[in-house]
C-alpha cells in the first residue's frame, strides 16, 4: 500500500548486532503497530504507539524497543539480535481506535546468523 | 489469557469448491472480530464483524459471527486459483483500545 512503506525490505545481521527498522506512513494516522509473524504463531504484536512520544508494549517486546519523535515514522531496534528474533516484521497503522481500518506494510524478512 | 484458533491450519480444494474456515475465541470483552487475507505480502482486510447472526458479503466471500458459541466462519464458494492464500482471523477487546490479537492463520490453496 502506498500510504506505508517498510525499510529495508530484507536483512541479513549477525548475532549481537543492533538492528533498526523503519516504519514510514504518509496517511497521518494516529496509531502504528510492529507485528513479527512466525510460522506456527500467526501475527503477534512487539509494541505499539498512540501518538508521537506515546508507545507501550505488545505481547512479544521483549528485546525490541520503539521510537516515534514525529508522526509519520515509527522505528523498531533490535538492541542486540538474536536467532529467535529471525522472522517477518509487519508495521500496521490505523486512525480508529475500534479495530478497523487496519493497513499494513509490505514487511521486511530478518534474519540473525 | 487470550486465544484465537483457527482450523483447520491448511486446506487444498480443487477451482470450483466451497470452503469453510472456522475462528474460535477465548476473549474477555470481546469487541469485534476481523478477517484478513494474506497473499505474498501483507494483509489486506476482508471483513469486521460486531453483531451475532448478521451476515457480512463481498462477492464469493461471506462471514458470520456467534457471540454465545464464540466463534466465526469464513465460506468462499466457487473457488478460484486466485483465493489461495493465509486466511488470519483477529479479535479486539474493549480494552485494548485498537490491537489486535491474531489465530494462527488457515493456509488455503486452491488447485486448477
Amino acid at each position: 500500500d502506498a500510504g506505508i512503506t517498510q525499510s529495508p525490505r530484507h536483512k541479513v545481521t549477525e548475532t549481537g548486532t543492533p538492528v533498526t527498522l523503519r516504519c514510514h506512513q504518509t496517511e497521518n494516522h494516529r496509531y502504528m503497530y510492529w507485528y513479527r509473524q512466525d510460522p506456527g504463531h500467526g501475527l503477534r504484536l512487539i509494541h505499539y504507539s498512540y501518538g508521537v512520544k506515546d508507545t507501550d508494549k505488545g505481547e512479544v517486546s521483549d528485546g525490541y524497543s520503539v521510537s516515534r519523535s514525529k508522526t509519520e515514522d515509527f522505528l523498531l531496534t533490535l538492541e542486540s539480535a538474536t536467532s529467535s528474533q529471525t522472522s517477518v516484521y509487519f508495521c500496521a497503522i490505523s486512525e480508529m481506535r475500534t479495530g478497523d481500518g487496519y493497513t499494513f506494510g509490505s514487511g521486511t524478512r530478518l534474519t540473525v546468523v | 489469557e487470550d486465544k484465537v484458533v483457527q482450523s483447520p491450519l491448511s486446506l487444498v480444494v480443487h477451482e470450483g469448491d466451497t470452503v469453510t474456515l472456522n475462528c474460535s475465541y477465548e476473549v474477555t470483552n470481546f469487541r469485534s472480530l476481523l478477517w484478513y487475507k494474506q497473499e505474498k505480502k501483507a494483509p489486506t482486510f476482508l471483513f469486521m464483524l460486531t453483531s451475532s447472526g448478521i451476515e457480512k458479503k463481498s462477492g464469493r466471500l461471506s462471514s458470520i459471527l456467534d457471540k454465545k458459541e464464540l466463534f466465526s466462519i469464513l465460506n468462499i464458494t466457487a473457488t478460484q486459483t486466485g483465493d489461495s492464500a493465509i486466511y488470519l482471523c483477529a479479535v479486539v477487546k474493549e480494552t485494548s483500545g485498537s490491537r489486535l490479537t491474531f489465530g494462527e492463520g488457515t493456509q488455503l490453496t486452491v488447485n486448477p
